[in-house]
């Protein structure tokens, strides 16, 4: 099984911050790689796919890289409405989602 | 408007039996895979079962495997999960979530999900 290990779990931030979360493969993936943002008491939101496309609707200040067993996610300039949750998951081998990260306020 | 609406949790014993319900409307279900995920209170999404169009095929994640059955009718645009032998560990809000694969957007990525429905195993 493909495990997902995302870092940091929790990261505080404050509005306007360029923010970086990884998230590593334990095998390779090529770039079939989901990002997704939850808020307390809703489903997971899909924001980028295929490690760097961007989902439609979703603001430019979200960005994916990577391949292989290496990816980010990063958000620009973090506003008010991005303090949530945000976990990866693996569609190369069935799915796996990493343990999320929870981008908190400073 | 796409959307999904999950139904048929509730409070079970262990050991109980319990059928969730997807209910699919706005996009032509029958030609979409479609899962199940699950999230204990206060963790992480784990995927839990994946069902293609025409039932052709069907996989389980290991924690749910023998006891939990994937089913879908195209025709009433609905989805199923049905649990059995269950325990305190499948405690969840429980998920159907619509792979997004079209010739337009060729990706597997959950593009569409519902809001989920509670399922607690307590005696």
């Amino acid at each position: 099984d493909i495990q997902m290990t995302q870092s940091p779990s929790t990261l505080s931030a404050s509005v306007g911050d360029r923010v970086t979360v990884t998230c590593r493969a334990s095998e390779s993936i090529n770039s079939w790689l989901a990002w997704y943002q939850q808020k307390p008491g809703k489903p997971p939101k899909l924001l980028i796919y295929k490690a760097s496309t961007l989902e439609s609707g979703v603001p430019s200040r979200f960005s994916g890289s990577g391949s292989g067993t290496e990816f980010t996610l990063t958000i620009s300039s973090l506003q008010p409405d991005d303090f949530a949750t945000y976990y990866c998951q693996q569609y190369n081998s069935y799915w796996t989602f990493g343990q999320g990260t929870k981008v908190e306020i400073k | 408007e796409v959307q999904l609406v999950e139904s048929g949790g509730g409070v079970v014993q262990p050991g109980g039996s319990l059928r969730l319900t997807c209910a699919a409307s706005g996009f032509t279900f029958s030609t979409y895979n479609m899962n199940w995920v699950r999230q204990a209170p206060g963790k992480g999404l784990e995927w839990v079962s994946f069902i293609s169009p025409g039932i052709n095929t069907i996989f389980y994640a290991d924690s749910v495997k023998g006891r939990f059955t994937i089913s879908r009718d195209d025709a009433k645009n609905s989805l199923y999960l049905q649990m059995n032998s269950l325990r305190a560990e499948d405690t969840a809000v429980y998920y159907c979530a619509r792979q997004g694969w079209t010739l337009d957007r060729p990706d597997d990525a959950f593009d569409i999900w519902g809001q989920g429905t509670m399922v607690t195993v307590s005696s």
